[in-house]
């Protein structure tokens, strides 16, 4: 069983859709969680972190549920430019290795 | 921009050649961490370096092996290439202070192996 495992994708929707998605992890000594973005052909990028009260950064929103070992992420009034695959990240040990899901893809059409 | 630069951007190598990539962080990033994202899937762990010592290990085999310097710059090197090392290689940073969880990735290595 992989560690990280998200949605499978890819998601297709239209602007100003909301759109979730979802990830489980099996290692239940996981300490951090996070969600990066990465573009076609580009580097992943840290879109936020999450934590266990949940946050909020503008139109996304990001959840832990640590008893069901749950991440999601919610993306309200999508762009065009939220395009991209969203990876969810766990991680044991600060600053040591992250462990990737496989990403979901997201496509947001006119 | 994170300030993490790679080199070469591309590369092809035939099986059985070795390869050395490179990675350059900021000063002050003295943690850096190597991935391998084939496509289609998410980047995966190789391993860590931290003040020139290996810091922890992924599931690869020692023909993956690497260096890091005290100028912050560091190689990621494979002997032996096999088709299944055609991937991007990823390297990341993580500052000295600040969240200690934080990795700043370079734009990769794309390697091919024919």
């Amino acid at each position: 069983r992989k560690e990280v495992e998200q949605d499978p994708g890819p998601f297709n929707v239209p602007e100003g859709a909301t759109v979730a998605f979802n990830c489980t992890y099996s290692n239940s000594a996981s300490q951090s969680f996070f969600w990066y973005r990465q573009d076609c052909r580009k580097e992943p990028k840290l879109l936020m972190s999450v934590y266990s009260s949940g946050n909020e950064d503008g139109r996304f929103t990001a959840q832990l549920n640590r008893a069901s070992q749950y991440i999601s992420l919610l993306i309200r009034d999508s762009k065009l430019s939220d395009s991209a695959t969203y990876l969810c990240v766990v991680t044991q040990n600060s600053g040591y290795a992250l462990n990737f899901g496989k990403g979901t893809s997201l496509l947001v059409t006119p | 921009e994170t300030g993490v630069t790679q080199s070469p951007t591309h590369l092809i190598k035939t099986r059985g050649q070795q390869v050395t990539l490179r990675c350059s962080s900021q000063s002050g990033h003295n943690t850096v961490s190597w991935y391998q994202q084939a496509l289609g899937q998410g980047p995966q762990f190789i391993f860590q370096y931290y003040r020139e010592e290996e810091n922890g290990r992924g599931n690869f085999p020692p023909r993956f092996s690497g260096l890091q310097f005290p100028n912050y710059s560091s190689e990621l090197n494979v002997n032996a290439l096999e088709l299944d090392d055609s991937a991007l290689y990823l390297c990341a940073s993580t500052p000295r202070q600040g969240p200690s969880d934080t990795q700043y990735f370079g734009p990769g290595t794309r390697l091919t192996v024919l």
